[in-house]
């Protein structure tokens, strides 16, 4: 069975700063997608980035951007420029290829960005 | 816009009184979902249908129960609520079941009395 860590159950940064929220998971197979999504308080759960393990290439949307370490099952998110607005609760998920499509879910990061 | 609607957003019961819960979408995917998100914590999957096959998670209580009469509508049941099914219910779409990113509506919040 897949397992999905996050370290740090609660983070805060200041608005216009860089932050970091961490991810690792644990899985013997080889294709497999990472995802991170973002539920602000009271607000949908909405897709952030997603990564497909077959690309080396770390994706980016905008001011968000991952750094997905393959051989070591890291995949932390980058958040630039913070804005008071990514205030949100934040979850690593992983899904297997071809395994039904389920997601299993980190426990999730509070993150708070300050005035 | 193409979405995933859930109503109402807002449910509250009384102790054993049966509940139904709605959720619909607009981007015509092949397979629903249910979640139930406790405070602070991560969604854990229900259910999910794909087209009209429905799959049951291992340690889903009998007390819930799905309906998919439709592609576009999925209804979660709740038979007895009791307080401990007090929580977020997520629904989600997907397009497929290979490597699809999954959708979510903005849930529905159930108090139970």
């Amino acid at each position: 069975a897949q397992t999905v860590t996050q370290s740090q159950p609660e983070m805060s940064v200041q608005e216009a700063e860089t932050v970091t929220l961490s991810c690792t998971y644990d899985t013997s197979e080889n294709n497999y997608y990472l995802f991170w999504y973002k539920q602000p308080p009271s607000r949908q759960m909405i897709l952030v980035i997603r990564q497909e393990a077959y690309k080396q290439q770390n994706a980016t949307e905008n001011r968000f951007s991952v750094n997905f370490q393959k051989a070591a099952k890291s995949f932390s998110l980058k958040i630039s420029d913070s804005q008071l607005g990514d205030t949100a609760m934040y979850f690593c998920a992983f899904m297997l290829l071809n395994a039904g499509n389920m997601l299993t879910f980190g426990g999730g990061t509070r993150l708070m960005v300050k005035p | 816009d193409a979405m995933v609607i859930q109503n109402p957003r807002y449910q509250v019961t009384q102790f054993g009184k049966p509940v139904t819960l709605s959720c619909s979408q607009t981007l015509n995917h092949n397979v629903m979902y249910w979640y139930q998100q406790k405070s602070s914590q991560a969604p854990k999957l229900l259910f999910h249908y794909y087209d009209k096959d429905f799959n049951n998670e291992a340690d889903t209580p009998d007390n819930f129960q799905s309906r998919r009469p439709n592609t576009s509508f999925c209804f979660l049941d709740i038979r007895s609520p009791g307080l401990g099914d007090a929580a977020m219910y997520l629904c989600a779409t997907s397009r497929d079941l290979i490597g699809n990113t999954q959708y979510f509506g903005p849930g529905t919040r159930l108090t139970v009395l």
